[in-house]
């Protein structure tokens, strides 16, 4: 069965620092995978996507994700973390095999401090 | 505005009462969702909508039942609520089978039963 595993459930970065959220998914064929930022109260909006193209992609605020293979990873960085980045990220893969469903991962709330 | 509309944002209701929330999409999505997001637990599917049939109940208790009259509006009727189903609720679509897009989530409906 697909998992996926995000460690830490809490990260706190300086402000300017480098945000990296880590995410490991087991999957038995190559997966789509998403990460979702959730601020207080909101729905999950998609901040970027993997679908096979290229490993490393770029998406909204200034996050990138990259694609490893041969780690089973997926892990979230932004080169320089801004206030407005304190949310909930979450991490999900979709078994193209199964339906698309998503699995989510359990969540990191990132803390930014000034 | 994510494009998935939930009504109302938020919801007081006692125990003995009967409320409806209300999801609406009009993405061209064939498939829903709705999410349980207690505080501090992982995000929990509770039921899945596709093409109009439900394919997933996972263990909901039968004080929520869900209703989809078409692709593009979706309910989860409430009546005899628990303090411990106070929670915020999520509604998402998706398109199957899946062209890599992901979901698509409302903003939530925040539940409070007292």
């Amino acid at each position: 069965a697909q998992s996926v595993t995000q460690l830490g459930s809490h990260v706190s970065v300086s402000e300017g620092a480098l945000v990296l959220l880590r995410c490991n998914y087991s999957s038995s064929v190559p997966p789509y995978l998403f990460w979702y930022v959730q601020y207080p109260n909101q729905g999950l909006q998609l901040l970027l996507k993997y679908t096979s193209a290229a490993t490393l992609v770029k998406g909204i605020n200034g996050f990138e994700a990259e694609f490893k293979k041969s780690e089973t990873s997926f892990h979230l960085t932004k080169p320089s973390a801004h206030m407005s980045d304190a949310a909930e990220y979450f991490c999900a893969v979709s078994d193209i095999g199964k339906g698309g469903k998503l699995i989510f991962g359990q969540g990191t709330e990132l803390s930014v401090k000034p | 505005e994510t494009g998935v509309t939930q009504t109302p944002r938020h919801l007081v209701m006692g125990m003995t009462n009967k409320k409806s929330l209300k999801c609406e999409q009009h993405l061209g999505h064939n498939a829903m969702y709705w999410y349980k997001q207690s505080a501090k637990k992982p995000l929990e599917l509770m039921f899945v909508y596709s093409l109009e049939e439900r394919v997933e109940n996972n263990s909901v208790p039968s004080r929520f039942s869900p209703e989809c009259p078409n692709s593009s509006h979706l309910f989860l009727h409430l009546h005899t609520l628990q303090p411990e189903d106070s929670a915020l609720y999520l509604c998402a679509s998706s398109l199957v089978p899946p062209t890599g897009g992901g979901y698509t989530f409302g903003s939530g409906t925040r539940l409070t039963v007292v």
